[in-house]
């Protein structure tokens, strides 16, 4: 079946500009996860929902970056004002409750 | 704070070895561990899940290790392929709210010679 898709796979926006980035999870899953990797380094837990209700976003660097999931499945992750400090590759997952995480191919955001 | 520790940073072994790459963790009340492999440029694919009960898993030959009270794990990789050279990550759940929030290790480059 289908697995996690991503969109767009690449971004460059020019600082100050805001971006959505998008994921469609596995069908049926309950949980999705949001991560953040900086090169060389593992992913970095930003936040995550189960159905539409965000539980945790303990994670987000600031309150430029927010995220939803209004019907359960679609979710978009939102960074408003970007810095180039945000340059990164965002990832997102989805699973099961409390089971094996499976990850989408990432948006390579790029900021200028 | 969950800390991930991966040792070695990179490794690299001639074909044909078996090999050990070792994940840490701080705090040992976790949920489950899994270890991914990743491809440069490519996305994350899982290889094994550990739940917080068990001990090992194994997937053809991988086999994934766990030592909940001296906070370890290990991934067992027998008879090494060049096909086998990528990023190992291990990445520790812990559990809020029925979710699993994964902490990722720096990861294990791996290179298989021919």
């Amino acid at each position: 079946g289908a697995g996690v898709s991503q969109s767009p796979r690449y971004k460059v926006t020019k600082r100050g500009q805001d971006v959505a980035l998008r994921c469609d999870p596995i069908s049926g899953h309950v949980s999705l996860y949001w991560y953040r990797q900086a090169l060389g380094q593992g992913p970095e837990f930003l936040t995550y929902f189960n159905y539409e209700a965000q539980q945790d976003k303990s994670g987000l660097p600031n309150d430029r970056f927010s995220a939803e999931r209004p019907e359960g499945s679609i979710s978009t992750l939102t960074i408003q004002r970007t810095e180039q400090r945000d340059s990164a590759m965002y990832r997102c997952a989805s699973s099961p409750p409390g089971r094996e995480q499976y990850f989408g191919p990432g948006t390579r955001l790029t900021v200028t | 704070k969950q800390e991930v520790t991966q040792i070695p940073a990179a490794l690299s072994v001639p074909e044909g070895e078996n090999l050990v790459l070792n994940c840490s963790f701080t705090d040992s009340a976790i949920y489950n561990l899994q270890w991914f492999r990743q491809d440069p440029g490519k996305g994350l694919t899982s290889l094994l899940l550990i739940q917080s009960s068990q001990r090992e898993q194994t997937s053809g030959r991988l086999n994934a290790s766990l030592d909940k009270s001296s906070g370890r794990s290990t991934l067992y990789i027998a008879a090494s392929q060049p096909g086998d050279s990528a990023t190992y990550l291990c990445a520790v759940g812990a559990s809020n709210n029925a979710g699993n929030m994964l902490t990722f290790g720096g990861g294990t480059r791996l290179m298989v010679k021919p």
